[in-house]
């Protein structure tokens, strides 16, 4: 079955750029939509942005002139890149799928385990 | 931005009791060309990411166990627990996909009374 597996550095400085990789086993990165969403601590939920199997790309508009996803199809992965962040960055970063082949406006039915970043000096 | 208001933002159930979740969208997720609400609802567990269990409102994802069922339509949506087991002990979000941003619910937390 198909896992997504999050790796990222842990720690970003302030005013720097975070970057978060998500390593997509078991399936094809080729088919689907992928997608960011991250949780700062004790709080909700906040997309961040999907990416098409073809490289076609849709941001939040709170994170948008911050924000830029990629896919690298020969690893299996696709990335997120976060610049200029902030202690409000700090959260949880989740990578996930959305269901549908044909188009992003379906739900997320696999998420990775997440991984926690910290914005601090 | 479709903004997702949850309630209550908890809530204390007897075990084998019902718990039943409301969410409530700023505008209308139902698309009428093909009669779809575009609203799912996930569990979360402590440490763990979040779970899908309902997506189309009412279509419970594969493996989820049927006391979980959605209902609703336009704005108002619920989720229902027919009797509360301790392992469903989680926040559960409500999530908008009919448009970008995609949006969530503020979550609901459920403990055993």
């Amino acid at each position: 079955q198909v896992q997504l597996q999050e790796s990222g550095p842990g720690l970003a400085r302030p005013s720097e750029t975070l970057s978060v990789t998500c390593t997509v086993s078991g399936g094809s990165i080729s088919s689907y939509y992928w997608s960011w969403i991250r949780q700062p601590p004790g709080k909700g939920l906040e997309w961040i942005g999907y990416i098409s199997n073809s490289g076609s790309t849709d941001y939040n508009p709170s994170l948008k002139s911050r924000v830029s996803i990629s896919v690298d199809t020969s690893k299996n992965q696709f990335s997120l890149k976060l610049t200029s962040v902030t202690a409000a960055d700090t959260a949880v970063y989740y990578c996930a799928r959305i269901r549908s082949e044909a188009a992003p406006f379906d739900a997320f039915d696999i998420w990775g385990q997440g991984t926690k970043v910290t914005v601090s000096s | 931005d479709i903004v997702m208001t949850q309630s209550p933002d908890s809530l204390a159930v007897s075990l084998g009791e019902r718990a039943t979740i409301n969410c409530k969208s700023s505008q209308s997720v139902l698309y009428s060309s093909n009669n779809k609400n575009y609203l799912a609802w996930y569990q979360q567990k402590p440490g763990q990411p979040p779970k899908l269990l309902i997506y189309w409102a009412s279509t419970r994802e594969s493996g989820v166990p049927n006391r979980f069922r959605g209902s609703g339509s336009g704005t108002d949506f619920t989720l229902t627990i027919s009797s509360l087991q301790a392992e469903d002990v989680a926040v559960y979000y409500c999530q908008q996909y009919y448009s970008t941003p995609k949006t969530f619910g503020q979550g609901t937390k459920l403990e055993i009374k």
